[in-house]
């Protein structure tokens, strides 16, 4: 069965380092998306990409975060100038179509920031 | 600021039992549901989706969808100690229609 698959699970980094995390999404899906799950708090959207570019961010995705499609597979989130806050897990989804369309994760990266 | 409001329990149902969950959502002009299970460390994972009025059943899981109430609900049957994790509710709000809003989840306990 297809899935979404991150790289890698577990980064540890120092504050004000860069980090990019990888994702490949599902190969027919056309619509992609990055969420971040705070330990003990709700999953939260950062951002969604569709046709090479934005097509929706939160309020949480400013200028320290970019993404980009790199290739044909693969989905990356730079995090420019890490923070302690930016420790989380983040998420990457893809989905089908948009619209509504049921969206399915990958098993995540594990973010530390020192 | 669109809402998803799930309690977060703990729910605590015997085995063999059925536990209802249930979520309510602030954006009137949501259009579209989903339920997703985290175990504790994983990644969401899709259980179902759920679009218009009514009920929608697969296998053990029934959804339900009342959205003059803005109320959506899930329902499991038979339920397995395998059932225990957090359940959480998304909804697909009418503007932001390639995002998901998420509740904080329920953590559901089914005791062998």
């Amino acid at each position: 069965e297809p899935e979404v698959t991150q790289t890698p699970s577990h980064q540890v980094t120092q504050m004000g380092q860069e980090v990019i995390l990888r994702c490949v999404p599902i190969s027919n899906h056309l619509y992609f998306y990055w969420y971040r799950q705070i330990l003990g708090q709700k999953v939260e959207f950062l951002v969604s990409f569709y046709n090479n570019e934005i097509s929706e961010k939160s309020e949480i995705f400013d200028d320290q975060f970019s993404v980009e499609r790199p290739d044909g597979s693969n989905f990356t989130l730079k995090i420019r100038s890490t923070k302690l806050e930016d420790s989380a897990m983040y998420f990457c989804a893809s989905s089908e179509q948009g619209s509504y369309n049921e969206q399915f994760f990958g098993p995540g990266t594990r973010l530390t920031v020192l | 600021q669109k809402e998803v409001e799930q309690n977060s329990g703990p729910l605590s149902v015997p085995e063999g039992a059925i536990a209802s969950l249930n979520c309510t959502y602030s954006d009137r002009g949501s259009q579209s549901f989903f339920w997703y299970r985290q175990y504790s460390g994983k990644s969401p994972e899709l259980i179902m989706s759920i679009y218009s009025n009514g009920d929608k059943e697969d296998g053990r899981f029934t959804a339900q969808l009342n959205k003059a109430s803005q109320y959506v609900s899930l329902l499991i049957r038979d339920s397995q100690p395998s059932d225990s994790a957090t359940y959480l509710c998304a909804v697909c709000g009418e503007r932001g229609f390639n995002k998901f809003y998420f509740g904080s989840g329920t953590k559901l306990n089914v005791k062998p």
